[in-house]
């Protein structure tokens, strides 16, 4: 069993609908999760940091954990061309961080 | 401010030969990280510095890997000998002391042939 699984896409959506990218997870202990943003052949970009569970907001993103359920996803509204990449669910692991393969989200003008 | 580099961007070596991973973390970035995707797969932690010393080589996948950071500040990942599934994009990463957010370079994309 994968550590975090997360559904490689694409996922497909039209410019200003909203995008929703979904993870989950096997350590019940797991406290902390990142989503990452990466450009194809560009480095890995934090835009959210959750430890909390609910929700928790930035702008267009939405980030939301629910530990009972070992789930995490990201809301992105309005989405735009410019947020089509791929999108990393991560969680921490001590020192180091334990990445899915990625979403690729596509948004189309 | 600059932001993490590696170097170089691209390798290309024969099976057997030796390589050289270099990184360049933000400076006053006391924790380095490596991690490694290989194709079709998740991006691997390899290890993590602080200041020199090495905390956590857990994800080192054997011995041909040997990971320095000298002083504390640039690091080093050298594959000897080098073998086919070694090939993959090779990342560095940094964080500040106390910090969550881990600063990912560009990545060294090393094909073995």
């Amino acid at each position: 069993q994968k550590e975090v699984e997360q559904n490689s896409g694409p996922l497909s959506v039209p410019e200003g609908a909203i995008a929703s990218l979904n993870c989950t997870y096997s350590d019940r202990g797991s406290q902390s999760f990142f989503w990452y943003r990466q450009y194809s052949g560009k480095s890995p970009e934090l835009i959210m940091f959750i430890y909390s569970n609910g929700d928790k907001e930035d702008g267009r993103f939405t980030a939301q954990l629910n530990k009972a359920s070992q789930y995490v996803s990201l809301l992105i509204r309005d989405s735009q061309p410019s947020d089509s990449a791929t999108y990393l669910c991560v969680r921490e692991a001590g020192t180091a961080l334990i990445f899915g393969k990625g979403t690729t989200l596509s948004v189309s003008s | 401010e600059a932001g993490v580099t590696q170097f170089p961007s691209h390798s290309v070596i024969e099976k057997g030969q030796t390589v050289t991973l270099r990184c360049d973390p933000i400076s006053g970035h006391d924790n380095l990280y490596w991690y490694r995707r290989v194709m079709g797969k998740e991006i691997k932690f390899l290890l993590h510095f602080v200041k020199e010393s090495k905390q956590d080589e857990s994800g080192m996948p054997n011995n041909r890997f040997l990971a320095e950071r000298t002083g504390g500040t640039y690091s080093t990942l050298k594959v000897q000998p080098a073998e086919l599934e070694d090939s993959g994009v090779y990342f560095c990463a940094s964080k500040v002391a106390g910090g969550y957010e881990q600063y990912f370079g560009p990545g060294t994309r090393l094909t073995v042939t």
